[in-house]
């Protein structure tokens, strides 16, 4: 079975300042993507970002960045600029399985950006 | 384009009974997958339908059963309930459910259980 560890169950930053969260997985396939979603109060579940483990080149959406370590299956979500708004859970998922898109969840990590 | 939406938003149930939660599916999307999400914790998969068929499950017992409609609508039923089955329920949309296919969440239903 796949597991999914996210090591700090919270963090805070400072508004417009840098943050980095852990994500370590555990998978025996070969091609796989790998997703960070963010849950704020409101309880919907975002992408974040995605990143898809053949690609050498870590993923970037605007103030959002991955460290994909594929050998150390890390993948760190990178969060520069933080704004008030990013204040959520943030969840990093993994395939369950290598037959489809079913998503395997690690525990969270709760980020509270400060003013 | 309209995205996932669930209902209803909460739900409060008693022990032994039974509770259907109900998905619309983003548009263009034929797979439905239903997770819950016990307070604190990460959302764990329950299953996964493609076309009207199951195509997946996690480790939950019989007694959670799902359906999906030819609109690719989805349900998903709890016989029996117990306590410890109260929890946000999301419901997640995606094109085909290949492993290159992003989920697209909708809002959930809180179901709580006395």
């Amino acid at each position: 079975a796949q597991t999914v560890t996210q090591s700090q169950p919270e963090m805070s930053v400072q508004e417009a300042e840098t943050v980095t969260l852990s994500c370590t997985y555990d998978t025996s396939e070969n091609n796989y993507y790998l997703f960070w979603y963010k849950q704020p109060p409101s309880r919907q579940m975002i992408l974040v970002i995605r990143q898809e483990a053949y690609k050498q080149q870590n993923a970037t959406e605007n103030r959002f960045s991955v460290n994909f370590q594929k050998a150390a299956k890390s993948f760190s979500l990178k969060i520069s600029d933080s704004q008030l708004g990013d204040t959520a859970m943030y969840f990093c998922a993994c395939p369950t399985n290598n037959a489809g898109n079913m998503l395997t969840f690690g525990g969270g990590t709760r980020l509270m950006v400060k003013p | 384009e309209t995205g996932v939406t669930q209902s209803p938003t909460h739900l409060i149930k008693t022990r032994g009974q039974q509770v259907t939660l109900r998905c619309s599916s983003q548009s263009g999307h034929n797979t439905v997958s239903w997770y819950q999400q016990a307070l604190g914790q990460g959302p764990q998969f329950i299953f996964q339908y493609y076309r009207e068929e199951e195509n997946g499950r996690g480790n939950f017992p019989p007694r959670f059963s799902g359906l999906q409609f030819p609109n690719y609508s989805s349900e998903l039923n709890v016989n029996a309930l117990e306590l410890d089955d109260s929890a946000l329920y999301l419901c997640a949309s995606s094109l085909v459910g290949g492993i290159s296919d992003t989920q697209y969440f909708g809002p959930g239903t809180r179901l709580t259980v006395l």
